[in-house]
């Protein structure tokens, strides 16, 4: 089974509109983290958020959230007020095992969601 | 800061040629490091994690091969290349020693087997 799915091979969103990005994922370690990545063309990946599977609220960073739902497995990233360089590919990863110092633990990365912001 | 640089940046090699990809990283010491490959349109695929010099663990089996000479250099090596092998090579690190710890990647060497 695929540990992260995201079924929005491709999104459109308007500028300074609030977009949400689908991730569900499939663990069954109690303890796990869970990453957002954005790729712009350039090919690089930049971390955007995490959220850990104990955390109490959602993660939040700026113009990203993370809507955390537990019980549905799912960790979705919502962008407000999207801007013309959000355009890019969005990964959503997965990490199982999220104990202290437990030195390299595996990153599960979803197919990704390519993401056009419309001026 | 810590830095990750990755070359080449990009690449075009024959079927059966050999492959060197290296990958360094300033600014932090004995750092987790990572090589993914991106296929076309694809998410990515984990090849070669390390946690420590001459330690290296192979997530697919594959004619790909990896090495870390030093604590802040790791290479990805090939002895003879297939057309397959072509793809997007993303080198990450990150430190273990917090509760987390989010991987940060490099640029990329986007690597043609023709």
């Amino acid at each position: 089974a695929q540990k992260i799915t995201q079924t929005q091979p491709g999104m459109f969103v308007q500028e300074k509109e609030a977009v949400t990005l689908d991730c569900t994922y499939d663990t069954s370690d109690p303890s796990y983290g869970l990453f957002w990545y954005k790729q712009p063309s350039s090919g690089e990946m930049i971390f955007l958020i995490y959220q850990g599977s104990y955390d109490q609220q959602n993660a939040t960073e700026g113009r990203y959230s993370l809507n955390f739902q537990k019980a549905r497995k799912s960790a979705n990233l919502v962008i407000s007020a999207s801007q013309l360089g959000d355009s890019a590919m969005y990964f959503c990863a997965m990490r199982e095992g999220m104990r202290f110092g437990t030195g390299a633990n595996n990153l599960f990365f979803g197919t990704g969601t390519r993401l056009t912001v419309i001026p | 800061s810590q830095t990750i640089h990755q070359w080449p940046a990009t690449l075009v090699q024959p079927v059966g040629s050999p492959l060197s990809l290296e990958c360094t990283v300033e600014g932090t010491s004995n750092p987790n490091l990572y090589w993914y490959r991106q296929a076309a349109g694809r998410g990515l695929q984990l090849l070669f994690y390390s946690v420590g010099i001459g330690q290296i663990s192979s997530e697919v089996p594959q004619n790909l091969s990896a090495s870390r000479p030093q604590d802040r250099q790791f290479i990805l090596s090939s002895k003879k290349l297939l057309l397959s092998d072509s793809g997007f090579y993303l080198c990450a690190w990150s430190v273990g020693d917090r509760g987390f710890d989010e991987q940060y990647f490099g640029p990329g060497t986007r690597l043609t087997v023709t």
